[in-house]
C-alpha cells in the first residue's frame, strides 16, 4: 500500500534553533500533503496545506514564517520550524492525499525544543 | 464549539465486552467520515469509513445519524489489541481538508 516515510521521528533541538522534517511519498504521487500539529490528548490540528509547485495554505493563527513549507516535488514535502521555542514543542504529522480520496500519514515527529 | 466533539473516556472494559461511543459534528456540510486508530505516539490509522446506512467491518460497527450529526462506533468481544484513542473524522464537501476530533480513549483489560 500507499507509504509516507516521515523524518526525523523524533528530535529535541535548542531554542532558537530551526528544524527540519521531511515527508516523502515512496510509491505514489503526493500533489497534496496536509501538515497537522497534535499536543498531548488533543486533536491533530491542520497548520497547512501544501500543493505540489505553488505555495501553501496556512490555516488561521498559523504563522507562515515561521513555519515553512516547500512542496518542491509530487514525492517531497518539507516543514522547516524556525527559530524553535518551548511551545513549540509537539508532534507533527503529515498526510498525503491520494487519488482524491486516500489519505495516508507519516509516522510524525516528535519535537521537543529545550 | 469545536468542529467535532468526542468523549475523550477513558472507557475501561473487560476483554470480550461491548463498548460503544459517540462523535458530534458541527457543520452540516459535512459528507464523508471516518473513525481511526490512533496508539500512543503513533500515527492514525484508518480504521474504517462510515457510511449513512451504517456498516460494519468485523467486531467493529458504524454509524451516521445525519439528522442528529453524530456518529458511533461499537466494537464487540473487545481485545487487548482494541486498547488504542480512536478518531473521530470529518471531511466537508468540495474539500480535502480532514477535521479530527480529540479521541476517545479505550482500555481493555484482562
Amino acid at each position: 500500500g500507499a507509504v509516507v516515510s516521515q523524518h526525523p521521528s523524533r528530535v529535541i533541538c535548542k531554542s532558537g534553533t530551526s528544524v527540519k522534517i521531511e515527508c516523502r511519498s515512496l510509491d505514489f504521487q503526493a500533489t497534496t500533503m496536509f501538515w497537522y500539529r497534535q499536543f498531548p490528548k488533543q486533536s491533530l490540528m491542520l497548520m497547512a496545506t501544501s500543493n505540489e509547485g505553488s505555495k501553501a495554505t496556512y490555516e488561521q493563527g498559523v504563522e507562515k514564517d515561521k513555519f515553512l513549507i516547500n512542496h518542491a516535488s509530487l514525492t517531497l514535502s518539507t516543514l522547516t520550524v524556525t527559530s524553535a521555542h518551548p511551545e513549540d514543542s509537539s508532534f507533527y504529522i503529515c498526510s498525503a492525499l491520494q487519488g482524491g480520496y486516500g489519505y495516508t500519514f507519516g509516522s510524525g515527529t516528535r519535537l521537543t525544543v529545550v | 464549539r469545536k468542529e467535532v466533539e468526542q468523549d475523550p473516556g477513558p472507557f475501561n472494559v473487560p476483554e470480550g465486552a461491548t463498548v460503544a461511543f459517540n462523535c458530534t459534528y458541527s457543520n452540516s456540510a459535512s459528507q464523508s467520515f471516518f473513525w481511526y486508530r490512533q496508539d500512543c505516539r503513533k500515527e492514525p490509522k484508518l480504521l474504517m469509513s462510515v457510511y449513512s446506512s451504517g456498516n460494519e467491518d468485523g467486531r467493529f460497527t458504524a454509524q451516521l445519524n445525519r439528522a442528529s450529526q453524530y456518529i458511533s462506533l461499537l466494537i464487540r468481544d473487545s481485545k487487548l489489541s482494541d486498547s488504542a484513542t480512536y478518531l473521530c473524522v470529518v471531511r466537508y464537501f468540495n474539500d480535502y481538508k480532514l477535521s479530527f476530533g480529540a479521541g476517545t480513549t479505550v482500555t481493555v483489560r484482562a
